[in-house]
């Protein structure tokens, strides 16, 4: 059964930095493309982050570009979101999402990222 | 600052039919934007339903299609069940980018 469970979220205050995870089991997570992608309170979703199955490429929102750096630990079937310079309008739910196709295809259940002060 | 949309809401009769749209502020829709549709619940993480404009997941009920409709990626699902009122969502690729429609609120009434 494929799982991906996120883990990191919490409140910390503007400009501060977090670091998520999504720990993945029941497929081989070498073989899949990732992304992270986030919901704000009462809000739509938003795509976040891509990285590709070897980690040589990642694209970014811009809204977090240069902010976020998304990385993968194959051998520790890991995903990784590093949040530095947070904002009160990063707050939203992050879910990490295996790709397809150039679609996700299972979804995590999210963790809760809350910038304030 | 790429837009993609989608109706806001609708509304559908149990065991009737009804087509949720995607456009795009770019121009049309084609298959090299690999739409795919998600249907969220309250409280629930996004399930994925379509893939590619018109490939089910194991997963998807028989009801649900997608397609490509006058420029616009689509949802249809036929013969709708109470449990399909949901918040549905498509995701269009751009090349480097992807981009969530702002969601269609489905009503089953």
């Amino acid at each position: 059964e494929v799982q991906l469970v996120e883990s990191g979220g919490g409140l910390v205050q503007p400009g501060g930095s977090l670091r998520l995870s999504c720990a993945a089991s029941g497929f081989t997570l070498s073989t899949y493309e990732m992304n992270w992608v986030r919901q704000a309170p009462g809000k739509g979703l938003e795509w976040v982050s891509y990285i590709s199955s070897s980690g040589n490429t990642m694209y970014y929102a811009d809204s977090v570009n240069g902010r976020f750096t998304i990385s993968r630990d194959n051998a520790k079937n890991s995903l990784y979101l590093q949040m530095n310079s947070l904002r009160a309008e990063d707050t939203a739910v992050y879910y990490c999402a295996r790709g397809r196709a150039l679609g996700p295809d299972y979804w995590g259940q999210g963790t809760l990222v809350t910038v304030s002060s | 600052q790429t837009v993609v949309t989608q109706e806001p809401s609708l509304t559908v009769s149990p065991g009737g039919a009804v087509t949720l749209t995607c456009a795009s502020s770019t121009g049309a829709v084609t298959s090299g934007f690999y739409p795919s549709w998600f249907q969220q619940k309250p409280g629930q993480a996004p399930r994925a339903l379509v893939y590619s404009t018109s490939n089910k997941h194991s997963w998807t009920p028989a009801r649900f299609s997608g397609s490509l409709l006058g420029g616009k990626a689509a949802l249809t699902l036929s013969g709708v069940q109470p449990e399909d009122e949901a918040e549905y969502y498509c995701l269009l690729y751009y090349g480097g980018y992807w981009v969530f429609g702002g969601g269609t609120k489905l009503t089953v009434l």
